[in-house]
């Protein structure tokens, strides 16, 4: 079966912090890749997303991701995090062929002012 | 900019009770997708739609869970004879043929 791991599942930062969030996801198939984001009180947001093509993938926010096919990853990158970054961030992987997304556990992160 | 809808926000219902939740998707959307949220869990796909038809279930839609969208609009989830492991977030999301989902806000809920 298809799975997604997220190998932190909490992350502690100060402010313009560098942050980079693990995803690896089995699959050996065509797949969409995405990155959500929960922030406190709200509801699950898209961040950004990679479906082909240039596998350096830019979101909202100042967030980016890339896409390494070998590794099966797909790793979250801000090079400077600030308070407002404090949330949950969910990878997720929708499977070629199948329309249901499949997620990973998520990380919680806190950025401290 | 209307996103997914879903009422109710919070439901709290005794054990055995039966209990219905409404999601309204983006309005040019044909997909509609169902997931569960249990606390420290991703979402967890329970079903989708697409326009009135049902695709596909997870098998963790037991005989008590039963979801229909009769229009291609609206959708309903019914959980019947309901359980404590029922407690979550219940969580609805659309999309067009574009593959990204865009999720709405849950409906919590509770068994006590």
């Amino acid at each position: 079966a298809q799975s997604v791991s997220q190998h932190n599942h909490h992350v502690i930062l100060s402010e313009a912090a560098s942050l980079e969030l693990g995803c690896n996801y089995s699959y050996g198939g065509t797949v969409n890749l995405f990155w959500y984001v929960q922030y406190p009180g709200q509801h699950l947001q898209l961040l950004l997303k990679y479906f082909s093509g240039d596998p350096l993938v830019k979101g909202i926010k100042g967030f980016e991701a890339e896409f390494i096919k070998s590794k099966f990853s797909f790793n979250l990158r801000k090079p400077s995090v600030q308070w407002s970054d404090t949330a949950e961030y969910f990878c997720a992987v929708l499977v070629g062929g199948f329309q249901k997304l499949v997620f990973g556990t998520g990380t919680r992160l806190l950025v401290s002012p | 900019d209307t996103g997914v809808s879903q009422d109710p926000r919070h439901k709290i219902t005794k054990r055995g009770q039966n209990v219905t939740f409404r999601c309204d998707p983006i309005s040019e959307h044909n997909r509609l997708y169902w997931y569960r949220q249990t606390l420290g869990q991703g979402p967890e796909f329970l079903t989708y739609f697409q326009n009135e038809a049902q695709l596909e279930k997870s098998r963790l839609l037991s005989d008590r869970f039963s979801a229909e969208r009769p229009k291609g609009s609206f959708s309903t989830l019914e959980i019947q004879r309901t359980e404590q492991g029922d407690s979550a977030m219940y969580l609805c999301a659309s999309s067009s043929e574009s593959d990204t989902q865009y999720f709405g806000p849950g409906t919590r809920l509770t068994v006590l």
